[in-house]
């Protein structure tokens, strides 16, 4: 267990919703990141949040969005879904800015 | 952009043998941070070990250990009396001195035979 949780585990859900993925980080960890994995695309990183201020961006569609609230948890918003978006999404979490990442178990996105 | 390149995309090893997995990067930084992953069937992403740039010493975690080639741009990960829970995906990945999220390759299915 790395401490990282995420919920939920799993989520199937129609092209053009919209739907949350949440995040607790270790305790004490400040840094969270998420990134997604999908046949096609592989590992990405998405984004970077430390200590609630958005940190560093990779390779995240406009149509999601995330954000660090003040307990450190995260939440990653993913709104107009399409069959792409489909993918397993890791939230991982760090002490600080170049410490390793502990990787959650990661949600299972499907999108019909 | 830094970029990771995992040329083997399948490895197959006996039991008690041991592998090794190639991993080479681009980057025009000189400070960064540099790991190996492993992602058995479960899907979780567990750290392996790690290797910072600036230290010349090779990593090694007990079975795992890490051949560091800077000048050469090189980090591979030899498995030690490989076990049948070493089957997995291992992907090698890469963060800059900023540390602004992890660059991955695209994975080597390592396969261990009984």
């Amino acid at each position: 267990d790395s401490g990282v949780t995420q919920t939920p585990k799993h989520l199937i859900t129609a092209t053009g919703q919209r739907v949350t993925l949440r995040c607790s980080p270790r305790s004490g960890d400040l840094s969270v990141y998420w990134y997604q994995q999908s046949l096609d695309q592989g590992l990405q990183f998405l984004i970077q949040y430390y200590n609630g201020e958005e940190r560093a961006k990779g390779n995240i569609l406009e149509r999601f969005s995330a954000q660090q609230f003040p307990d450190l948890h995260s939440e990653l918003n993913l709104s107009s879904l399409e069959l792409g978006d489909s993918a397993l999404y890791f939230c991982a979490s760090s002490l600080g800015l170049a410490t390793e990442a502990f990787f959650g178990q990661g949600t299972r996105l499907t999108v019909v | 952009a830094q970029t990771v390149t995992q040329s083997q995309p399948e490895m197959s090893v006996q039991e008690a043998e041991t592998v090794t997995l190639s991993c080479t990067y681009d980057t025009s930084e000189s400070d960064y941070y540099l790991f190996w992953y492993k992602q058995p069937p479960s899907r979780q992403m567990i750290l392996v070990i790690r290797q910072e740039a600036y230290k010349q010493q090779n990593a090694t975690e007990n079975r795992f250990s890490v051949n560091f080639q800077k000048a050469a741009k090189s980090f591979s990960l030899k498995i030690s009396d490989s076990q049948l829970g070493d089957a997995a995906m291992y992907f090698c990945a890469y963060t800059g001195g900023g540390a602004d999220g992890l660059t991955f390759g695209k994975g080597t299915h390592l396969i261990i035979q009984p």
